[in-house]
């Protein structure tokens, strides 16, 4: 069985500084995981993806994700914070060995508030 | 840039009703889900759909719960009694063909409420 956890369920940041949003999965073979984010009211939003190539990956708006095999973990990251950058955020692992199936497990998500 | 839409945005029911909640997914996609989110909990997948038939299901997804593919554009999921507890955000996804990774797209959701 697959599962996510996401270590935090808010995070505050200023704007113009860091982010770092924790996740570490539990998988029984080599995952696919993935970033989303959720705007208020908008439907969920691919920000990036590992797919078994290059471990450090980037994605859209600045962020990137660095996949830890030895950490089974997957912490997303932006070097400078934007006041559009204030949303949930969740860590997402899939089986890419299952091409018909391939469901989605999600973290609990992270909420994301960015002060001015 | 093409996206998955669902209506109704919200829908409101009694409980014992039969709601069917209608997605359109991104026309060349092969691969439909549904995932429903309850407040305050997790996106839980539902069941995934592909060749007009189920191709895997959670455990939430029993026989209350059906899908269908009524047309080749629209994805139905179909809730025959509703019960307080079925009160989510549903979302339906769809991604494209053959094997390796894709990435699921996702509608903006029809949030669900029994009373």
């Amino acid at each position: 069985a697959q599962s996510v956890t996401q270590l935090d369920s808010h995070v505050s940041v200023s704007e113009g500084t860091p982010v770092l949003l924790r996740c570490n999965y539990s998988s029984s073979y080599s995952p696919s995981l993935f970033w989303y984010v959720q705007h208020p009211n908008k439907g969920l939003q691919l920000l990036l993806k590992y797919t078994s190539a290059a471990t450090l990956v980037k994605g859209i708006n600045g962020f990137e994700a660095e996949f830890k095999k030895s950490e089974t973990s997957f912490h997303l990251t932006k070097p400078s914070a934007h006041m559009s950058d204030a949303a949930e955020y969740f860590c997402v692992v899939s089986d890419s060995t299952k091409a018909a199936g391939n469901k989605l497990t999600f973290g609990g998500g992270t909420r994301v508030l960015v002060k001015p | 840039e093409p996206e998955v839409t669902q209506t109704p945005s919200h829908q409101v029911t009694q409980m014992g009703q039969e709601v069917i909640l209608r997605c359109v997914p991104i026309s060349n996609h092969l691969y439909f889900y549904w995932y429903r989110q309850i407040l305050g909990q997790k996106v839980e997948f539902l069941v995934s759909f592909y060749n007009n038939e189920i191709s895997e299901k959670s455990e939430i997804f029993d026989d209350q719960f059906s899908v269908e593919r009524p047309d080749g554009s629209n994805f139905t999921l179909k809730i025959r009694s509703t019960k307080l507890e079925d009160s989510a955000m549903y979302f339906c996804a769809s991604r494209g063909g053959g094997q390796g990774v894709y990435e699921q797209y996702f509608g903006p959701g029809t949030r669900l409420t029994v009373t």
